[in-house]
């Protein structure tokens, strides 16, 4: 059973264009969450979003980001018009759904450079 | 979320055990106790949980104080791969009554040395 796939694991954009990152949660599990790394400092949770619902979106910046995940494909963060500060590692996590307790699964995460 | 407090930084001979110390004085009835650790480059990686009684698997023991208020997370040889940041969570019940984000603090880094 494959992990937690994301690409790019590199992503290196000028000023005001536009990532996109990409994750594919595990086998059988409905459950994506978005966290951000900034250099030197710890993850902080994004967005956690089932099949094509956003369920918890309380850590996404208001402007620029957004995330789905389609009934089909993978789970999508966008930034819109990036800006120097959005330089991050970027995590994505799946859980299944069992219950009261659901152990997260990361992925190697997307580092993102903005020039 | 309920605060955990734990120490910025540990060090540990190899072979020899670890025990990683997290304070969570406000923790409620329901909230389970998560070890998550995160190696350099790398996401974070899940470890072990548990509510009330000491835990064990096959990476960690965990053992959780009679009134929950702190909990211990014990390896039993640390060997250099266990060099990582170890993260003590308690990720509480989302709006749907499962466990959802996880919210980490600055965990404890631990150094490992021949």
């Amino acid at each position: 059973n494959a992990g937690v796939m994301q690409n790019p694991r590199h992503l290196v954009r000028r000023r005001g264009q536009e990532a996109r990152l990409r994750c594919s949660p595990m086998k059988g599990h409905s459950h994506v969450y978005w966290y951000r790394q900034l250099p030197e400092e710890g993850l902080k949770f994004m967005v956690y979003l089932q099949k094509e619902n956003i369920i918890d979106e309380s850590g996404m910046p208001k402007e620029r980001f957004s995330a789905e995940f389609p009934k089909e494909g993978p789970s999508i963060l966008r930034i819109q018009q990036v800006v120097r500060g959005d330089s991050a590692a970027y995590f994505c996590a799946s859980s299944p759904n069992r219950g009261t307790y659901n152990e997260q699964f990361f992925g190697p995460g997307t580092r993102l450079t903005v020039l | 979320d309920a605060k955990t407090t734990q120490p910025n930084s540990m060090e540990s001979n190899e072979e020899e055990p670890v025990h990683l110390p997290c304070n969570h004085s406000t923790i409620s009835g329901t909230d389970y106790i998560h070890w998550y650790r995160q190696l350099p480059s790398q996401g974070p990686e899940y470890v072990i949980h548990g509510l009330t009684s000491n835990v064990n698997n096959r990476m960690a023991s965990l053992a959780i104080a009679e009134d929950r208020k702190s909990s211990t997370l014990i390896l039993h040889r640390a060997t250099l791969r266990d060099a990582a940041v170890y993260y003590c969570i308690l990720p509480g019940l989302g709006n749907t009554g499962t466990a959802s984000k996880l919210t980490f603090g600055t965990g404890t880094r631990l150094q490992v040395t021949l």
